[in-house]
């Protein structure tokens, strides 16, 4: 059973577009949603995260959108550049002694010159 | 800044033989933390560890065990490696009091002949 649903599987953006990312979440109790970044040949690293008691956290060119009732999440990356070129994961965990992260599968994001 | 390091980054083993992949952290985290990452699959939890001599399975437990006899030192063994045990894997750790923050090592490649 897959928790996270993240689409698109595969983005191509021009330079200076905008870059849209969506996740979809069915357990009400996850609490906690981020985002990683990975580049070729190294491991995912955070990117931004949010908690549900927000709707919107912007960091710099980055932006998550959060809709709890309509249990979604997305990434927005303004002003898109060739270096953002990674897989972008979208993640949720809930409280407690829950130490997981639960993942979706992964965007491919090409940003073209 | 936190250094996940695992000991290697490319593995060729033949099926059937015991296989063991190393990590080691240099925060004092006490989590840590065993994904495996395939292609449109995403990262998928094998195992994770909340102390040393603790651990849980994650999702993905079969055909693996794990180890954790100091803090700093998280390994994931493959007892008879199987052709579909070949890929990407990744360790990560994370500090209690932030738990739900991931730090993640480079990844270990490895392919079962």
């Amino acid at each position: 059973q897959q928790q996270v649903k993240q689409s698109p599987q595969s983005l191509i953006v021009q330079k200076g577009g905008i870059s849209i990312i969506n996740c979809a979440y069915e357990n009400t109790a996850f609490d906690y949603f981020p985002w990683y970044q990975q580049f070729p040949g190294k491991g995912p690293a955070l990117l931004i995260a949010i908690r549900p008691d927000v709707s919107e956290k912007k960091e710099g060119r980055f932006t998550i959108s959060f809709n709890k009732s309509a249990k979604q999440f997305s990434l927005h990356i303004m002003d898109s550049q060739p270096g953002d070129s990674a897989t972008y994961f979208c993640a949720a965990s809930s409280g407690g002694s829950n130490y997981k992260l639960t993942f979706g599968k992964g965007t491919l994001l090409t940003v073209n010159p | 800044d936190v250094k996940v390091t695992q000991s290697s980054r490319y593995l060729v083993k033949r099926t059937g033989e015991k296989v063991f992949l190393e990590c080691v952290q240099d925060m004092d985290h006490e989590n840590m933390f065993w994904y495996r990452q395939d292609p449109g699959l995403g990262l998928r939890l094998i195992y994770f560890s909340y102390d040393v001599k603790m651990k849980e399975k994650g999702d993905i437990p079969e055909g693996y065990s794990v180890s954790r006899e100091k803090k700093e030192r998280f390994s994931l063994i493959l007892e008879s490696a199987s052709t579909n045990q070949t890929s990407m894997y990744l360790c990560a750790s994370s500090f209690q009091g932030a738990r739900n923050i991931q730090y993640f090592g480079a990844g270990t490649r490895l392919s079962v002949l």
